[in-house]
């Protein structure tokens, strides 16, 4: 099974500023990770498919980097609605599909 | 309007049965594969079980293969999860959430608003 490890825990910033996460995987996944936003009491929603591609509606700031082991998701100027928790997911070995922990957003 | 409803959750005795259920609304999901996805409170996402647009195939995670049984309805646009044995370890908001796919995308585009699943005595 492919172990996904986000870090950091959680990231407190300002409206305005550029928030990096990232997705570490136990072995190579190639491209096959997407990125997910939940809010609370909401479904995630899908932002990234296959590392890079912003999958529809998702605006511009959300931007996908990465292949092999290591991604970044980064948000270039954080925008009040996008304080949420981020999950990262692999489909490159599978089953099981499989999600990183989790990178908490929070406003600083 | 897209709209993706989970139905069936509640509370159940360890050892009992339940029957989720998803349907959708300004969607189609007959050409696409369907997830199930959970997420205990307060914890991360656990992915449950995909099944093919066509039903041809089907997998599931180790922790419920065996006792959780994926299952659709194309004529209804509607996706099932029969769980039984259940366990407290089980206890979870479910998910249904559509592939970009078939089935082999296995990246998740479409959510429902999830269904609460307490497993307790």
């Amino acid at each position: 099974e492919i172990v996904l490890t986000q870090s950091p825990a959680t990231l407190s910033l300002s409206p305005g500023e550029r928030a990096t996460l990232s997705c570490r995987a136990s072995q190579s996944i190639n491209s096959y990770l997407a990125w997910y936003q939940q809010k609370p009491g909401q479904a995630p929603r899908l932002l990234i498919y296959d590392a890079s591609n912003r999958a529809t509606g998702i605006p511009a700031r959300f931007s996908g980097s990465g292949s092999g082991t290591d991604f970044t998701l980064t948000i270039s100027s954080l925008e009040p609605e996008d304080f949420a928790v981020y999950y990262c997911q692999q489909r490159s070995n599978w089953p099981p599909l499989t999600f990183g922990g989790g990178t908490r957003v929070e406003i600083k | 309007q897209v709209q993706v409803v989970e139905s069936g959750g509640g509370v159940v005795q360890p050892g009992r049965s339940l029957r989720l259920s998803c349907g959708a609304s300004g969607v189609s999901f007959n050409s696409y594969g369907m997830h199930w996805v959970r997420q205990a409170p307060g914890k991360g996402l656990e992915w449950v079980a995909v099944i093919w647009y066509d039903g041809s195939y089907k997998y599931y995670a180790d922790s419920v293969r065996g006792r959780f049984t994926i299952s659709r309805d194309n004529s209804k646009n509607t996706l099932f999860l029969q769980m039984n044995s259940l366990r407290a370890e089980d206890t979870a908001v479910y998910y249904c959430a559509r592939d970009l796919s078939a089935g082999e995308m296995a990246t998740f585009d479409f959510w429902g608003q999830g269904t609460l699943v307490t497993v307790s005595s």
